[in-house]
């Protein structure tokens, strides 16, 4: 079946830096979803790419999917300790009815 | 208006038990999702209504699980004689359109479930 990984699993980076996640599809996707989840919280969504090539950018986060529709990026510009969570991308292929969510990265930001 | 709500928060239950775990979607939202998300993991789809038509249950583990929309709007997931494997946090989620796939899903609070 579809297959979305995500790397890195983990990153801690200190408040100021940038921060980039990138996610993997097995199959071509329709479209793309990314979402946020604070911990002991629930996903929250961010955005939706459709179009091959598409970026789309939100105050200091920058979404991209790629040229062929199998993989797509998330990157955070200067992080604050408020980007801390896990960012999940999350993917439609085909006629399927089902998100399959990726395996998430953690982003951990200290002062 | 509210936003997705889940009942109970938390549930405990003994290897064997039912137990029945109850999502209220956005009101007027035609797509209705649950998820299980097992711990450092992320959401795994289950099922699919699209009012109260399940269109697709080809996530359910098993037939342990059996999920109702009956009216459209409050959907229940149950799970029978509950296994330790079923601990995870049960995610509803619901989106406005029809068609879904071009929609965002609005995510509720979760159901903890323990089974002992």
């Amino acid at each position: 079946g579809q297959q979305v990984m995500q790397i890195p699993q983990y990153q801690h980076v200190q408040e100021g830096e940038d921060f980039t996640t990138y996610c993997n599809s097995s199959t071509t996707l329709s479209n793309i979803q990314w979402y946020k989840q604070r911990p002991g919280g629930h996903p929250v969504f961010l955005i939706q790419l459709v179009k091959s090539g598409e970026v789309k950018k939100q105050k200091r986060l920058t979404f991209q999917f790629g040229e062929a529709k199998k993989n797509s990026s998330l990157h955070i510009t200067a992080t604050q300790t408020t980007d801390v969570g896990t960012y999940f991308c999350a993917g439609l292929s085909g006629t399927a009815s089902k998100l399959t969510f990726g395996t998430g990265t953690r982003l951990q930001v200290t002062l | 208006g509210a936003g997705v709500s889940q009942s109970p928060r938390y549930k405990v239950a003994k290897r064997g038990q039912d137990v029945a775990l109850r999502c209220d979607p956005i009101s007027g939202h035609v797509s209705l999702f649950w998820y299980q998300q097992a711990l450092g993991q992320g959401p795994e789809f289950l099922t699919y209504f699209q009012n109260e038509a399940q269109l697709d249950k080809s996530g359910l583990p098993s037939d342990r699980f059996f999920a109702e929309r009956p009216e459209g709007s409050v959907s229940t997931l149950k799970i029978q004689r509950t296994q330790q494997e079923d601990s995870a946090v049960y995610l509803c989620a619901s989106s406005l359109a029809r068609v879904f796939r071009t929609d965002t899903q609005y995510f509720g609070p979760g159901t903890r479930l323990t089974v002992l």
